[in-house]
Formats: C-alpha cells, sequence, structure tokens
C-alpha cells in the first residue's frame, strides 16, 4: 500500500524553464510534508516543507503548493538550472496510528535539466 | 553537509553474518530515524529513537535491532544477514519529531 505516490519517475526541463515535480498521497493523517533531493552516493537533502494548515510555501526558486482536497502536492523550480539535476523525494509525516512523525516516502523522480 | 555522520561509508560481508551501523546525529538534535533504501522499495523507515527512547518502528524485521545511546548516537545492529539485506542504511535527525530530518551520508551494505 503505497501512501505517497510520485507517478512520474523521470522528467526532462530546459535550463531557465520551470520544472514542476508532483506528488499525491492517500493517507489523511498526514499533516506535514516535504521534498528531498538526492544525488547518487549522497543522502536526501531536505529542500523545503509545508504545513497542512497551508496551500503555499516559498523557499528561493522552489516552491511547494498543498491541495488537501486533492490529497495533491507539487514542487515548482523557477528557473531551473543543471545542477538542479537529481532525484527528488516527496515525503510525508503525521500522527498515524502511534507512528509518530516517521517520514513516508514517494519513489522520487529524477529531473535533468538540460544546459 | 548535513551533520549527520554516519559510518562505515561501505560494508562488504557474507550471509549469516551481523553487523553494526552507527550514526551520530546533528548537534542538538535529539530524534534518530532509520531508513533502508533498496533498488525496488525507495526509502522505507525503519525506526526512531528520541532521547534514547524507541518511539517508532516501521518495517524494521525481526533479525534488526536499534538503540540510542546517552549521547544521542545510535547504532543498527543487523544480523542473519541475507542476500536481500544489501542497501543503503541511512541516519536522519532531527530537533523533535515532525521537524525536518536531516540525512547521514548512507551506508552501503553489501551482503555476498
Amino acid at each position: 500500500d503505497q501512501q505517497v505516490k510520485q507517478n512520474s519517475p523521470s522528467l526532462s526541463v530546459q535550463e531557465g524553464r520551470i520544472s514542476i515535480l508532483n506528488c499525491d498521497y492517500t493517507n489523511s493523517m498526514f499533516d506535514y510534508f516535504l521534498w528531498y533531493k538526492k544525488y547518487p552516493a549522497e543522502g536526501p537533502t531536505f529542500l523545503i516543507s509545508i504545513s497542512s494548515i497551508k496551500d503555499k510555501n516559498e523557499d528561493g526558486r522552489f516552491t511547494v503548493f498543498l491541495n488537501k482536497s486533492a490529497k495533491h502536492l507539487s514542487l515548482h523550480i523557477v528557473p531551473s538550472q543543471p545542477g538542479d539535476s537529481a532525484v527528488y523525494f516527496c515525503a510525508a509525516s503525521g500522527n498515524s496510528g502511534g507512528s509518530n512523525y516517521k517520514l513516508t516516502f514517494g519513489k522520487g523522480t529524477l529531473l535533468t535539466v538540460n544546459p | 553537509d548535513s551533520g549527520v555522520t554516519q559510518t562505515p561509508k561501505h560494508l562488504i560481508t557474507a550471509t549469516g553474518q551481523r553487523v553494526t551501523l552507527r550514526c551520530s546525529p546533528r548537534s542538538g538534535d535529539l530524534s534518530v530515524y532509520w531508513y533502508q533504501q533498496s533498488l525496488d522499495q525507495g526509502l522505507q523507515f525503519l525506526i526512531q529513537y528520541y532521547n534514547g527512547e524507541e518511539r517508532a518502528k516501521g518495517n524494521i524485521l525481526e533479525r534488526f535491532s536499534a538503540q540510542q545511546f546517552p549521547d544521542l548516537h545510535s547504532e543498527l545492529n543487523l544480523s542473519s544477514l541475507e542476500l536481500g539485506d544489501s542497501a543503503l542504511y541511512f541516519c536522519a535527525s532531527s530537533v523533535a519529531p515532525g521537524q525536518g530530518q536531516f540525512f547521514g551520508p548512507g551506508t552501503r551494505l553489501t551482503v555476498l
């Protein structure tokens, strides 16, 4: 039972354009959502997060949008840069059945930004 | 550099053996989480400790155990190793449950 889904395994974008990475979740108990970026042979790096009481959070070139009714969130990167090329993981946490605050990850989307 | 350290970086061992992975959280972080990343399963939560106490368990096998010591470092013990245990094992830490977690570089375990 995959509670966090990233349906696009890969995305290719031109440098300078917008990258939009999507994520869907099924567990309505999730109340905190995060995006991580991962390069090969390194640990995931925290990018940006959003609480379920908000619908948007912005940090520089990165913006996360949350649509609770649709159980959908997206990460926008504007403008995209070649250094953004990595695997992006969507993650969610919440107090669900006693498993407090563990992160449930999607399977990731490989973003390639072409010069 | 996330501030979370993990040792060793690589570990190669044989089936049936026992290994210990070590994690030191960021200074001031009380929560430690362990995750397993295998090729087909993505990042899977194993177990969480908060200030020395087990807080949550995920998909952790009975052959695996962990603990968090008074100095807040944590160890993940994997025993009776099987080929399928080959994976990247990540440790993460946060100040308190619910906040963003910061990941270490991981330990790559290869079971031959």
